[in-house]
């Protein structure tokens, strides 16, 4: 069955550092998202993007991040220098026109 | 705004038996979804089940059910024959119009032989 996979598993940094967190989402999906999950607290949606532009983005989405798909098939987010709290587990998630979206494994952020 | 609401931060249930995890919602959205998902300690996130605000039947998937009552705003899952491998966070969630999931705090179930 397609999944959504995602590398690294385990990523730490130094505070300041720039990350770039990779997915590749299942092949015939549309729709991309990122959302980020603190240890102990609720999933929390990043962005959105479809169609080779950003669709929707939260407030925690700030000009630290962004995101790109720079071939067919991968989809990246990036943090532009990294604060200690941006250590949480990173989910991407990818759906087609049917509102499922599906998730990947996550990455989980260590920022020291 | 939307918002879930799950008030159970953890749940026990004997193996072989049913649980309901309670889900609250609110929106002022027309047309909307709703979702649950499991997280086990290894931490990905499954996809359960999905209950759209139209329809008319609820949603089922195996051992999992939906109970949808819109007047009510609730959309509880129910897990029937309970499983040790149940043991997991799980998590509702909505979406309205915008392409975000919206998640509650999650409900902590535990399978007990």
């Amino acid at each position: 069955e397609p999944e959504v996979t995602q590398t690294p598993s385990h990523q730490v940094t130094q505070m300041g550092q720039e990350v770039i967190l990779r997915c590749v989402p299942i092949s015939n999906h549309l729709y991309f998202y990122w959302y980020r999950q603190i240890l102990g607290q609720k999933v929390e949606f990043l962005v959105s993007f479809y169609n080779n532009e950003i669709s929707e983005k939260s407030e925690i989405f700030d000009d630290q991040f962004s995101v790109e798909r720079p071939d067919g098939s991968n989809f990246t987010l990036k943090i532009r220098s990294t604060k200690l709290e941006d250590s949480a587990m990173y989910f991407c998630a990818s759906s087609e026109v049917i509102p499922e979206q599906f998730f990947g494994p996550g990455t989980r952020l260590t920022v020291l | 705004a939307q918002k879930i609401t799950q008030t159970q931060p953890g749940m026990f249930v004997q193996e072989k038996e049913a649980v309901t995890l309670d889900c609250t919602y609110d929106t002022s959205d027309q047309s909307y979804g709703l979702f649950w998902y499991k997280q086990p300690s290894s931490g990905e996130m499954i996809f359960l089940i999905y209950q759209g605000s139209y329809d008319e039947q609820n949603a089922t998937e195996g051992r999992y059910s939906l109970n949808f009552q819109k007047a009510r705003k609730s959309a509880n899952l129910v897990i029937s024959a309970s499983q040790l491998g149940d043991s997991a966070m799980y998590f509702c969630a909505m979406k309205g119009w915008t392409d975000k999931l919206i998640f509650g705090t999650g409900t902590r179930l535990q399978v007990f032989p």
